[in-house]
Parts: structure tokens; sequence; C-alpha cells
């Protein structure tokens, strides 16, 4: 069965330093999606991607963060300037349609700020 | 009023009983609705989706949807040891393509 692929599993850095996450979607799926969740708490939407522009964000996705897909099968997760509170699991996701349709989600990546 | 809401657990059933894992939703988020199980410390696995009122049902699942009360529930029956983890209830608003969660209720299912 397809899966959502994502790269590292495990991402250790220093605060104030830049991350990138690394995520290959489901290959015929438009949709992209990063989420993050922060240990213990619940899964957050940051961005949707669709047509190689964002289509929505949330309030947590500030000048901080950026998306880009460099390719045709890469979509990335910028994280400029990291600090102590982006430690959290960041998941990225691929659905074939919108709303109605069920995103998949990768295994993570887990990001430790030190 | 939260967009999802869950009961937080957790929830413990002997081995063999039915689940039942509840959640409801604000008007914000009313158009599809979506289970997964999240093992700790692995990612939202995706189990059923439900789109219209009243029950889907996909071998030991159920979902039960709810529009007029804003509720959507799942029934595990014949609960096994390996069903023991956290349940996401996400829906979808009208607008836009972000899946709002739920909290996740912890469910145990005791050998």
């Amino acid at each position: 069965e397809p899966e959502v692929t994502q790269t590292p599993s495990h991402q250790v850095t220093q605060m104030g330093q830049e991350v990138i996450l690394r995520c290959v979607p489901i290959s015929n799926h438009l949709y992209f999606y990063w989420y993050r969740q922060i240990l213990g708490q619940k899964v957050e939407f940051l961005v949707s991607f669709y047509n190689n522009e964002i289509s929505e964000k949330s309030e947590i996705f500030d000048d901080q963060f950026s998306v880009e897909r460099p390719d045709g099968s890469n979509f990335t997760l910028k994280i400029r300037s990291t600090k102590l509170e982006d430690s959290a699991m960041y998941f990225c996701a691929s659905s074939s349609g919108t709303a109605n349709q069920p995103q998949h989600f990768g295994d993570g990546t887990r990001l430790s700020i030190l | 009023q939260k967009e999802v809401e869950q009961n937080s657990g957790p929830l413990s059933v002997p081995e063999g009983a039915i689940a039942s894992l509840n959640c409801t939703y604000s008007d914000r988020v009313s158009q599809s609705f979506f289970w997964y199980r999240q093992y700790s410390g692995k990612s939202p696995e995706l189990i059923m989706s439900i789109y219209s009122n009243g029950d889907k049902e996909d071998g030991r699942f159920t979902a039960q949807l709810n529009k007029a009360s804003q509720y959507v529930s799942l029934l595990i029956r014949d609960s096994q040891p390996s069903d023991s983890a956290t349940y996401l209830c996400a829906a979808s608003p009208y607008t836009g393509n972000q899946f709002y969660f739920g909290t996740g209720t912890s469910l145990t299912v005791i050998p």
C-alpha cells in the first residue's frame, strides 16, 4: 500500500538553527499538509499545499516557517531560527482531494531543540 | 467552543468487549469526519471516514454520525489488546481543507 515517507525520523538541533524536514507524499496525491503534535497535546494543523502554492495556513505557521515542493516528489518544511517550543513531532500528510478525502500521515519527524 | 472535543479517558475495557469512543463537534466543522488510531510515539493511522448520518461498518469497527446532535462515535467490537491506543477524532470544515483533531481518547484493552 502506498505510504507517506518522512526523513529524518529524529532531528536534534541547537536553538537558533534552521532545520528542513522532508516528506515524500503518496505519488498520485495532489494535496499536501504539515501538522505538528507537541508531546501530550493534540495534532495541530500548520499548512496545506496544492498546485505549488500554500492553500491554507494556521496562526502557528508564521514567518519562521516555509514550505516548498522542490521537485516532483519531495515536500519540505523549513523552520528558521528554531526555538525551544518548536520541539514536537511533525507529521506530513497527503490526500487525493480536499476536505472530504482522508489524509494519510507519514511516520513523523521528532524535532528536539536544545 | 472547540471545533472537536473528545473525552480524554482513559477508557479501559476487557478483551472481547465493545469499546465506545465519542466525539462532539462545532458548527464550523460539519462536513466530513474521520477516526484515526495513534499508538504511542507513532503517526495517526486512518481507521474510518464517515460523511452522512447513520452507521458505517468496517470489520470490527462501526462509525456513527448524528449531525443533528453534532456527535460522532466509534464502536470497536470484540476488542483486542492490540486495539490499545489513542483514538483521534478529526473533522473537516465546509471551507478549507485542514483537519481539526480532538485531543484523543486513550483506550486500554485488558487481556
